[in-house]
């Protein structure tokens, strides 16, 4: 059974600091590692797609990077604001369409 | 960007009625949607796969007859919960595969709720 891992569950910060968070998945058969932002009431937004060990994207003040080797990628937000409030999730593929998500991360910011 | 609708946001429903649920894609065209369910503190755990003109695939443990699918077009695919009881209370959310970049592309989602 694969298992996408994400950590912390919760985690509130104070507006201006910078945070992060990981997901763990399976490093054998990985075709590819999905991070979304999700607003409650919304749709889950796609944040980055990252395929290349050692890959680092940036986004804004929120970059991600990946190691497919160990199986783990990260994902920073600098200089927290209000309206990073959301939950973060990511998703593994293993090269076939289906999307292994984790429980998420839900970050509160704090004004 | 790439939309994807559901309706409706959420239902209330009593126990042994259905419920359908539609998905669509609003500005381009999707072969294939898939639908995901989402109980609390949990993943969200793909359903099945809703492929146009033909029949849904699903995953281990999801009762075909109980959750109906249909792909009826480019931009719509429905799911219907029959005989909806407590336990299918959850979220329901699907995405759409959009058939040029490949991507996937969420609906807000659906709380259901079965009294």
């Amino acid at each position: 059974i694969l298992n996408v891992e994400q950590s912390p569950q919760s985690l509130h910060v104070q507006e201006g600091d910078s945070t992060n968070f990981t997901c763990s998945f399976p490093s054998s058969n990985f075709y590819a590692l999905h991070w979304y932002r999700w607003e409650t009431a919304k749709s889950p937004e796609a944040l980055f797609v990252m395929t290349l060990n050692g890959d680092e994207k940036k986004k804004g003040r929120i970059s991600a990077t990946l190691n497919t080797k160990e199986g783990y990628s990260y994902l920073y937000i600098k200089g927290s604001q209000p309206e990073d409030s959301a939950t973060y999730l990511c998703a593994f593929t293993s090269g076939t369409y289906k999307y292994i998500f984790g429980t998420g991360t839900r970050l509160k910011v704090l004004a | 960007g790439a939309v994807v609708s559901q309706h409706p946001s959420w239902v209330i429903c009593k126990s042994g009625t259905s419920v359908k649920i539609e998905c669509r894609s609003l500005d381009f065209q999707a072969t294939t949607m898939f639908w995901y369910r989402q109980f609390p503190k949990q993943s969200l755990m793909l359903m099945a796969t809703s492929n146009e003109g033909s029949k849904a695939t699903y995953e281990q443990g999801v009762e075909k007859d109980k959750f109906l699918i249909n792909h009826a077009s480019l931009t719509l695919s429905t799911l219907t919960v029959t005989s909806a009881h407590p336990e299918d209370s959850s979220f329901y959310i699907c995405s759409a595969r959009d058939v040029d970049s490949y991507e996937q592309y969420f609906g807000p989602g659906t709380r259901l709720t079965v009294t």
